[in-house]
């Protein structure tokens, strides 16, 4: 089966950027989306289709796609703030065992 | 507004049965394939299950495939997962969530519901 690979932690200072890997055979190939999710809460769609963001995400959210042979695609949060303090999480379908597959996830901490 | 409200989570025993559901308002179920995506407490998100929006198809993830039944009654607009034959590492939050597409989406999920937890304990 697919595998989905994402650091266990990323640190950043309060109006820094921050960078979240997302690792996978090819995964330049699929399609990538990003959740937040804060603790107690469900989470929340931050950037879908690679780099496209859904209504009320700030621009501050986008993502990146290196090709169809990539082997990583980031997720980078610009100016941070204390609220973006969360873990977050990739995912992508898998069209070879219909599966939809979820990255380990990245706890992101604000300095 | 869209909206997924989760129930009939609780505690059950090894090898015991429960049903969950989700109760969607603002879209209707025969728009969208519909999922169940669970969380241990503490861990990452798994993606268990998924339904047609015509109830004509349906998808498991290997770890559950043969136990649990995902199912909707289009009448009361509310999903279901049936859980047979449960064991301790079902134990999870269990929430679901409507993709952001219409029809056999294969995209993100945009709408989840507040989840509910289910505890496989003797």
């Amino acid at each position: 089966s697919y595998v989905v690979t994402q650091p266990p932690s990323v640190s950043v200072a309060p109006g820094q950027t921050a960078s979240i890997a997302c690792g996978g055979n090819n995964i330049g190939s699929k399609s990538v989306h990003w959740y937040q999710q804060k603790p107690g809460q469900a989470p929340v769609l931050v950037v879908y289709d690679d780099s496209d963001r859904p209504s009320g995400i700030p621009e501050r959210f986008s993502g990146s796609n290196f090709g169809n042979t990539a082997t990583v695609t980031t997720l980078t949060i610009s100016r941070v703030e204390a609220g973006d303090e969360a873990d977050y999480y990739c995912q992508v379908w898998d069209g070879n065992s219909d599966q939809f597959v979820f990255g380990s996830g990245t706890k992101v901490t604000v300095l | 507004e869209v909206q997924l409200v989760e129930s009939g989570g609780g505690s059950v025993q090894p090898g015991g049965s429960l049903r969950v559901s989700c109760a969607a308002s603002g879209f209707s179920l025969n728009d969208f394939w519909m999922h169940w995506i669970r969380q241990v407490p503490g861990k990452g998100l798994e993606w268990v299950s998924r339904i047609a929006n015509d109830g004509s198809a349906s998808r498991y993830a290997d770890s559950v495939k043969g136990r649990f039944t995902i199912s909707r009654d289009t009448a009361k607009n509310t999903l279901y997962l049936q859980m047979n034959n449960v064991r301790a590492d079902d134990t999870a939050v269990y929430y679901c969530a409507r993709p952001y597409c219409p029809g056999d989406c294969l995209g993100a999920f945009d709408i989840w519901g507040q989840g509910t937890m289910v505890t496989v304990s003797s």
